[in-house]
């Protein structure tokens, strides 16, 4: 069975940082690219960013870029997303889902919840 | 990154068919066969629906189809049934990398 959990949201202060980890199993994690995707209270869904599966290869959304930073451990079946000066808009719960092909995204975790806040 | 533009919400009753569209631009719906629909349902995580235009995944109904006609694409349901009843979003490869649609409520009357 496949199984993305995701971990590490909070309530933390706008400038503030937070790590958050994805914990993946029941599929060949290193042949996929990874994702984050993210949701605000009662709005759409926003693709964050993509890491190739053997981790060379990362894009951003443009509202992420320089700030949020995508990592994968192969060896550990991980993915992470250091997030860096962390505003309200970033307020959201944020998903890791895995893909085979451009766009399609197979696996989803159940998300984690990130308010930023003072 | 401007999402795709979706229609906000569109109705059917059951047996019924409904059509969402989803419109992009040349540098992503238009110049990529790498469209996807996701349905998602209140408090639950995207499922796809459809990939790659109109491919279905293993286990999803044949009442769900998809196409492209330049910067436009759209999911039809056809059959409509109560459980269909939640928020679609369509998600392109583009120019940017991936982009999501601004999302549309299908209400099941």
């Amino acid at each position: 069975e496949v199984q993305l959990l995701e971990s590490g949201g909070d309530l933390v202060q706008p400038g503030g940082s937070l790590r958050l980890s994805c914990a993946a199993s029941g599929f060949p994690f290193s042949s996929y690219s990874m994702n984050w995707v993210r949701q605000a209270p009662g709005k759409g869904l926003e693709w964050v960013s993509v890491i190739s599966g053997g981790g060379e290869i990362t894009y951003y959304a443009d509202s992420v870029r320089g700030r949020f930073t995508i990592s994968r451990d192969n060896s550990e079946n991980t993915l992470s997303l250091q997030m860096n000066s962390l505003r309200a808009e970033d307020t959201a719960v944020y998903y890791c889902a895995a893909h085979y092909s451009h766009a399609r995204f197979d696996y989803w975790g159940q998300g984690t919840l990130v308010t930023v806040s003072s | 990154q401007s999402a795709l533009a979706q229609p906000r919400s569109v109705s059917g009753s059951p047996g019924q068919s409904v059509t969402i569209s989803c419109t992009g631009t040349s540098s992503d719906v238009g110049a990529y066969n790498h469209v996807s629909w996701y349905q998602q349902h209140p408090g639950k995580a995207p499922k796809v629906m459809i990939y790659d235009v109109s491919e279905r995944p293993s286990g999803v109904p044949d009442r769900f189809s998809g196409s492209k006609s330049g910067n436009t694409a759209s999911l039809t349901i056809s059959g409509l049934q109560a459980e269909d009843e939640a928020d679609y979003y369509c998600c392109s490869y583009g120019r940017t990398y991936n982009v999501f649609g601004e999302g549309t409520k299908l209400t099941v009357l």
